[in-house]
């Protein structure tokens, strides 16, 4: 049973770039939630995909977009790359079946350099 | 928001020691997890454990939910058991993203 996947592992871009990054999630799971993790810090939630629509909205900037394929795999975009955007992306799975989630699990993530 | 908030930041301990780490949050919850990242950046499940005690192995956590906290014990620690423990609240349905605390690194020294 495969856990939660995500690629690439590394990225370096320079500023005003564009990026997409990927994430598959673990067999069974139906929902796809997305994390920012700045240097010394905890996750900051950005967004959560389920029936390829997003669910929910952290606090960050409509530069950062999302999709959710019927497979049920996502993707993160962040147009215009910052500085700031350098960080731990990470991409967590759960099952929202009836309508609670319980555990989530993560990917190993993406790190993510902007020049 | 929630707040989420950790103690102690920083620990350092002989391989062989016990230690307990907190999670105190400011509002009620309906999911409360608790994480240990790896060096690599991995963040591995260790409780799902909104109230109540569960253990693993040489570990355990309780959360006291009225109260609004939770702690994870270690025993017999390990170097392996370095790195940074988080836990993370969710408050409640239809909210459901995690809120991560500060986070407490833990090193082991053999």
């Amino acid at each position: 049973d495969a856990g939660v996947t995500q690629s690439p592992t590394h990225l370096i871009k320079t500023r005003g770039q564009q990026v997409t990054l990927r994430c598959s999630p673990k067999s069974g799971h139906d929902t796809v939630s997305w994390y920012q993790q700045a240097l010394g810090q905890g996750p900051q939630f950005i967004f959560q995909y389920y029936e390829e629509e997003e669910r929910q909205r952290g606090n960050f900037p409509d530069r950062f977009s999302g999709h959710q394929f019927p497979n049920y795999s996502s993707e993160l975009n962040v147009n215009a790359l910052l500085l700031g955007d350098s960080a731990l992306y990470l991409c967590a799975s759960s099952l929202l079946g009836g309508g609670t989630q319980e555990t989530q699990y993560f990917g190993p993530g993406t790190r993510l350099l902007v020049l | 928001g929630i707040q989420v908030e950790q103690s102690p930041p920083d620990l350092i301990l002989q391989e062989g020691a016990n230690s307990t780490l907190r999670c105190n949050f400011s509002d009620s919850v309906n999911n409360l997890q608790w994480f240990h990242q790896n060096p690599w950046g991995q963040l591995i499940n260790l409780f799902y454990i909104p109230s109540g005690t569960k253990q693993n192995g040489r570990l355990s956590a309780t959360t006291v939910a009225t109260e609004r906290y939770s702690l994870l014990y270690i025993s017999s620690s390990q170097t392996t058991d370095s790195g940074v423990y988080f836990c993370a609240v969710m408050i409640n349905f239809g909210n459901e993203k995690l809120t991560f605390g500060t986070g407490t690194r833990l090193t082991i020294i053999p």
